[in-house]
């Protein structure tokens, strides 16, 4: 079975710092990895996916991911990081083949960014 | 273009009781899953629909079952509620051909009391 694992349940850090949200992986095969990020109360919003290609995957909001098969991480960064930037994010694998697949999600990491 | 829509967004029962949340996919989407996400916790997966079909389970009991409609849109229902049932339930949707991506609506969140 698949599974991503995110060790840390929360990272701090500073208005205008970069930050890292960490987030390992276990799959048999070629991994598509997610993040999706959660605000209080509400659904959990695609931020971006690497399915295969470059290793550095940009998506919303200035978000990006380095995908490394090496360590089996695919970790979520930002150079510069806002207030507003404070939610839960969440690292996903698919599992399942096109069409019949669904998200295995990890546990969440609280991200709490400080003015 | 709307999203994935939920409906109620919260709802309170008392244990035994039934209760059937609503879900309209996003125009294009062909395909419903439902998570359960409980305080705390990374959603699970509880189980998808695809052309009227429950075409794969996660590990829920029988009590939990769903159902969509000709028009893509999806109901989640979960009879003899227990507490431990108290969760945001998620609603996402795709298409049968994307590579994974799904789209969630707000949730609704239930509480069992």
């Amino acid at each position: 079975a698949q599974s991503v694992a995110q060790p840390e349940d929360q990272v701090n850090v500073a208005e205008g710092n970069p930050l890292t949200v960490k987030c390992t992986y276990s799959v048999s095969g070629n991994p598509y990895l997610f993040w999706y990020v959660q605000y209080p109360n509400r659904g959990l919003q695609f931020l971006l996916k690497y399915i295969t290609g470059d290793n550095l995957v940009k998506g919303s909001y200035g978000f990006e991911a380095e995908f490394n098969k090496s360590q089996t991480s695919f970790h979520l960064k930002k150079p510069s990081a806002l207030v507003s930037d404070s939610a839960l994010y969440f690292c996903a694998v698919r599992e399942g083949y096109r069409g019949f697949q669904k998200l295995v999600f990890g546990t969440g990491t609280r991200l709490l960014v400080s003015p | 273009d709307a999203g994935v829509t939920q409906s109620p967004t919260h709802l309170i029962k008392t244990r035994g009781q039934q209760v059937t949340l609503r879900c309209s996919p996003k125009s294009g989407h062909d395909t419903v899953s439902w998570y359960q996400q409980a305080l705390g916790q990374g959603p699970q997966f509880i189980f998808q629909y695809y052309e009227e079909e429950e075409r794969q389970r996660g590990n829920f009991p029988d009590r939990f079952s769903g159902h969509q409609f000709p028009n893509y849109s999806s109901e989640l229902n979960v009879n003899a509620l227990l507490l431990g049932d108290s969760a945001l339930y998620l609603c996402a949707s795709s298409h049968r051909d994307s590579t994974g991506e799904l789209f969630f609506g707000e949730g609704s969140r239930l509480t069992v009391l």
